[in-house]
Formats: C-alpha cells, sequence, structure tokens
C-alpha cells in the first residue's frame, strides 16, 4: 500500500465551481504535510502547508484529519488557470525526505 | 528567487552506458533530492544528500549512485543505464525535510 494515495482523477469541473480532493496516509507518524501543484510539463511548486488546524490561502482551503488519516484541498470559484496536478505530501520526523502522492489532475472547463 | 537548474532537459543514451545528470541550486541549502516521476506512480526518492558528501538511499536506489563534492552541486548517475530507467528525473533542495523544497526544471531521459 502507497504511504499517501490519492484519487487520479481528473476532475472535470466547469469554472467557478467548488471542488475538493482527499489525500489518506498510511503512516501516522506523518507530521507535516503540504499540497504541492504541478502543471502541465512543469515542476511541482508548493501550493500550501497543512497544519493541524488546517488553513487557508485565498480559495484555497486546506484541512487535516488526523483521527481518519486524511487530508483536504477545497478549490472554491474554479478558475481555467487551477488547472493542474495537485500533489498530496506528507512528512515524518524520522525520515528527512517527503513522500509524495501521484497526484490528482484536476481540468477547469469554460 | 530560488534556482535549480538541471544540466539537460531532453536526453537520449543507449543501454549500457554511463549517464550523467547534474543538479545546482544557488540557494545555499543543506538537502537536495533526486526523484523519478513516471505517469501513475507519482514521485520516487531516489536518493537525497543532507550535507556535503553525505547521501542516503530513498525508495528506489536500485541501478542509481550520487555525489556531493560540493554544497550547490548533486549529481545522479546511472552506472549501466537500462530501458527501465526511461523517466523524468527531478532534483530539488530544500533547508530541511518537512520544509518547502524547490525543484529543477526536470531532465526526460530515454534509454534505447
Amino acid at each position: 500500500r502507497k504511504e499517501v494515495e490519492q484519487d487520479p482523477g481528473p476532475f472535470n469541473v466547469p469554472e467557478g465551481a467548488t471542488v475538493a480532493f482527499n489525500c489518506t496516509y498510511s503512516n501516522s507518524a506523518s507530521q507535516s504535510f503540504f499540497w504541492y501543484r504541478q502543471d502541465c510539463r512543469k515542476e511541482p511548486k508548493l501550493l500550501m502547508s497543512v497544519y493541524s488546524s488546517g488553513n487557508e490561502d485565498g480559495r484555497f482551503t486546506a484541512q487535516l484529519n488526523r483521527a481518519s488519516q486524511y487530508i483536504s484541498l477545497l478549490i472554491r470559484d474554479s478558475k481555467l488557470s487551477d488547472s493542474a496536478t495537485y500533489l498530496c505530501v506528507g512528512h515524518d520526523t524520522g525520515r528527512r525526505a517527503l513522500t509524495f502522492g501521484s497526484g490528482t489532475r484536476l481540468q477547469v472547463q469554460p | 528567487d530560488v534556482k535549480v537548474t538541471q544540466s539537460s532537459r531532453y536526453l537520449v543514451k543507449r543501454t549500457g552506458e554511463k549517464v550523467f545528470l547534474e543538479c545546482v541550486q544557488d540557494m545555499d541549502h543543506e538537502n537536495m533530492f533526486w526523484y523519478r516521476q513516471d505517469p501513475g506512480l507519482g514521485l520516487r526518492l531516489i536518493y537525497f544528500s543532507y550535507d556535503v558528501k553525505m547521501k542516503e538511499k530513498g525508495d528506489i536506489p536500485e541501478g542509481y549512485s550520487v555525489s556531493r563534492e560540493k554544497k550547490e552541486r548533486f549529481s545522479l548517475i546511472l552506472e549501466s543505464a537500462s530501458t527501465n530507467q526511461t523517466s523524468m528525473y527531478l532534483c530539488a533542495s530544500g533547508t530541511g525535510g518537512y520544509n518547502e523544497q524547490f525543484f529543477g526544471p526536470g531532465t526526460r531521459l530515454t534509454v534505447l
């Protein structure tokens, strides 16, 4: 079983829609979580960090549920420019490196 | 702006060749990483380094080695390239395992 699992999608949504992705993790030692965004044929870039209390950045809200071991990303008022692959990422304190999920592809349509 | 550069965007090699992929970062980061990315499998960690001359195996180190002689440079070496090493290779750097990682543009390697 992968340590970080995501639905690969694609999620096809109209502009203006609200869309949510979930990601589950198997390593209960994971302490920190992140969402990265990867555009087609580009490198991943940090979108936002996810902390125990969750956090919001404009149209994006990330939440962490430790009891159920999942992380979510909510995008409100989707824009065409939000079309990308969203990577769920975890880090546990016993390891210096991050663990990436395989990504969820979002396609926002006009 | 953090900049991570990789020596080639596209590379074509033959089976059995020795392949060097170079990565340079300009932000004085202690940690550097090599990943490969394949459809459906996501990013998989090959090796990482948390200091000059230090290295640790990631999840899929077989068939690869690395070198870090200077803080800003981290090289990935395929001693004898095989067709199953055809992939996108991404280098990243960062200040700590739980901090943001900055990625290079990637090298798409094809082994024939």
